[in-house]
């Protein structure tokens, strides 16, 4: 069993659809939670990086952490063509020195 | 304000040469990670380092592949006698801290004929 495990689609959604990504992990000294967005031929962004359990919002993204469940997941509202790319979680234990990737997940969002 | 910078952007090494990956991170980050990406793969750690020293290097393969971070210059990513199977896209991520969210450089993609 991987550490991180994520879909890896495609998922294909309209213009201005609600788009909801998720991963789950088997690892409970995962503390770090971080959303990364990657465009073909790019390094990676990061977009979201949360400590623990909750929720964090920031403009069209929302992330979301429920450690009891092992299960993370980012929301990304009134999607845009710009969205396009692939979505990858990340997480990390502080007492180890490297962060974790899921596989990623291609999304794709149709004018 | 310079990103992390990678370079070169493409490499083509026939199998038995030598690949050097350069990186310099960004401004005022100390910490340097490698990770490889292989299509349809998620980013696979190989080493992480600070000035001087090799912190982790747990997901690098033992033989043939070396890392450095020196006093001054760019941290090298240093794969001896390539074969095939290390034909993917290594990228360079950088950090001020090691509890907090890495900025990436653009990546090397390596080809090996």
């Amino acid at each position: 069993q991987k550490e991180v495990e994520q879909d890896p689609g495609p998922l294909s959604v309209p213009e201005g659809a609600i788009v909801s990504l998720n991963c789950t992990y088997s690892n409970s000294a995962f503390q770090y939670f971080m959303w990364y967005r990657q465009y073909s031929r790019k390094g990676p962004e990061l977009l979201m990086y949360t400590y623990s359990s909750g929720n964090k919002e920031d403009g069209r993204f929302t992330a979301q952490v429920d450690k009891s469940s092992k299960y993370i997941s980012l929301f990304i509202r009134d999607s845009q063509p710009s969205d396009s790319a692939t979505y990858l979680c990340a997480m990390s234990a502080y007492e180890a020195f490297k962060t974790i990737f899921g596989a990623g997940t291609r999304l794709f969002v149709k004018a | 304000n310079a990103g992390v910078m990678q370079n070169p952007r493409h490499l083509v090494r026939r199998r038995g040469q030598e690949a050097r990956l350069r990186c310099s991170p960004m401004k005022g980050h100390s910490h340097v990670y490698w990770y490889r990406q292989l299509p349809e793969e998620g980013l696979k750690f190989m080493v992480y380092l600070q000035k001087e020293n090799i912190i982790d290097e747990s997901g690098m393969p033992k033989e043939r592949f070396s890392a450095e971070f020196p006093k001054e210059g760019p941290s090298i990513l240093r794969i001896q006698q390539v074969v095939r199977g290390d034909s993917a896209a290594y990228f360079c991520a950088s950090s001020r801290d090691r509890a907090e969210g890495y900025t990436f450089g653009s990546g090397t993609r390596l080809t090996v004929v």
